[in-house]
């Protein structure tokens, strides 16, 4: 079946370094990515996406970087501050259905 | 601007009782879905909407049943609530038929069936 996963549950960072959260996908047909980010007790909001024909997209203080070969992808917070502290999800899409991965808890220490 | 609207906030079921959890958009999205959320398993999709009159299974759609009468609306009913229902249940939308943009989320949705 079709998964997305995440290599690390909990991520802890210094106010102002790069925080890198990464993210397996399954299924090579998969054709549109996205990053989600969920705070406590909210929904989740987007972040950025990718389209599988792309390698690199940039955001505001986010870079997502997608490597088809190894069914790879990753989310870049440059100047990580306390307000990205979260849970980020990516998601993948395959046959017009979008299948998140389990989130990675970000914590940042001031 | 209201965005994806999701009401109750929070219930509290016994186990064989039915209720429905109500989702309404204001942003004219043809697509809308239902997810849950529990510890340890990220989101999973249950069902989904392309447009009005149109629903389709998601990844674990037992116990759930869904319609579109209107574009702005996505009920979810659950007719025997089972313990295995409690979780987070999160109505998400977005412009695109094929979840291809932006999922806008609601609140979310806290059911536990005791």
């Amino acid at each position: 079946g079709e998964s997305v996963g995440l290599h690390l549950p909990t991520l802890s960072v210094q106010e102002g370094d790069n925080s890198i959260i990464n993210c397996a996908y399954s299924n090579s047909a998969s054709d549109y990515f996205i990053w989600y980010k969920q705070e406590s007790g909210k929904g989740p909001q987007f972040i950025i996406d990718i389209r599988s024909n792309m390698d690199k997209r940039q955001g505001q203080r986010v870079t997502v970087l997608l490597n088809k070969t190894v069914k790879h992808l990753s989310l870049q917070i440059a100047a990580t501050q306390p307000g990205d502290s979260a849970v980020y999800f990516c998601a993948s899409r395959v046959g017009g259905k979008l299948i998140f991965g389990q989130g990675t808890e970000l914590s940042v220490k001031p | 601007n209201a965005g994806v609207t999701q009401t109750p906030k929070f219930q509290v079921l016994k186990t064989g009782q039915s209720m429905t959890l109500q989702c309404a958009q204001d942003m004219n999205h043809e697509y809308m879905s239902w997810y849950r959320q529990d510890p340890g398993m990220g989101l999973r999709l249950i069902h989904y909407s392309v447009g009005a009159g149109i629903t389709d299974q998601g990844e674990v759609p037992n116990g759930y049943n869904v319609s579109r009468s209107t574009t702005e609306d996505f009920p979810l009913r659950l007719l025997s609530a089972a313990p295995s229902q409690t979780s987070v249940y999160f109505c998400a939308s977005s412009y695109a038929t094929s979840a291809a943009g932006e999922l806008f989320f609601g609140e979310g949705s806290r059911l536990t069936v005791l």
